[in-house]
């Protein structure tokens, strides 16, 4: 079966500007996480979905919003965007809430200029 | 919150030898994997192990969780297996998952 699908793949984006980044699930999971990976952070958690309801949220500022839709697919979005956004971020998906195996998509590069 | 280390920071091997990967966490955690990342970006889940032995071809995986570690270990290694490992544990307080700090593995011909 198709795998976790993140889209884009890279994005280049001015300070300022706002983004949207999108992630289609394994068939059949309804939890999505998604992630923030830089060098110097490492690996973040950012929030998860379940069931179109935001379960929980890492220590990101409001400017980091995400929702999932009914089919499962989750976007998230960041207004306002910094140089420090720069990142690769990373999407998960399992069957239920942080308690199965995860399975992550190619993430999304973004760079922010 | 909880914290999680892993040991080494960063492993040579030359290709057939054996490694032993170790991940350290300071509280009580619902769930523990063992993810690696590929030098393309792409993480891969290798196993879910919140407690017990697991095997999966070259690699096992052990997880003590009353002492708060889990190993990784990774036999007869291959130049595929060059990459970043990761453990992420589940928080029991808070819900969250936190990722350690990765051990860099670089396996020469």
């Amino acid at each position: 079966k198709a795998g976790v699908t993140q889209t884009p793949r890279y994005l280049i984006k001015t300070r300022g500007q706002q983004v949207t980044l999108s992630c289609s699930p394994i068939s059949g999971h309804r939890s999505v996480s998604w992630y923030q990976q830089t060098p110097g952070q490492g690996l973040q958690f950012l929030f998860e979905y379940f069931s179109e309801t935001q379960r929980n949220k890492g220590n990101f500022p409001g400017r980091f919003s995400g929702r999932q839709f009914s089919n499962s697919r989750s976007e998230m979005n960041v207004s306002t965007l910094e140089l420090g956004d720069s990142a690769l971020y990373l999407c998960a998906s399992s069957l239920t809430p942080m308690n199965t195996e995860a399975f992550f998509g190619q993430g999304t590069r973004l760079t922010v200029v | 919150g909880i914290q999680v280390e892993q040991s080494p920071p960063d492993l040579i091997l030359q290709e057939g030898a054996n490694s032993t990967l170790r991940c350290n966490f300071s509280d009580s955690v619902n769930n523990l994997q063992w993810f690696h990342q590929n030098p393309w970006g792409q993480l891969i889940n290798l196993f879910y192990i919140p407690s017990g032995t697991k095997q999966n071809g070259r690699l096992s995986a052990t997880t003590v969780a009353t002492e708060r570690y889990s190993l990784l270990y990774i036999s007869s290694s291959q130049t595929t297996d060059s990459g970043v490992y990761f453990c992420a544990v589940e928080e029991t307080s808070y819900d969250k998952v936190i990722f350690g700090p990765g051990t860099s593995l670089s396996v020469i011909p």
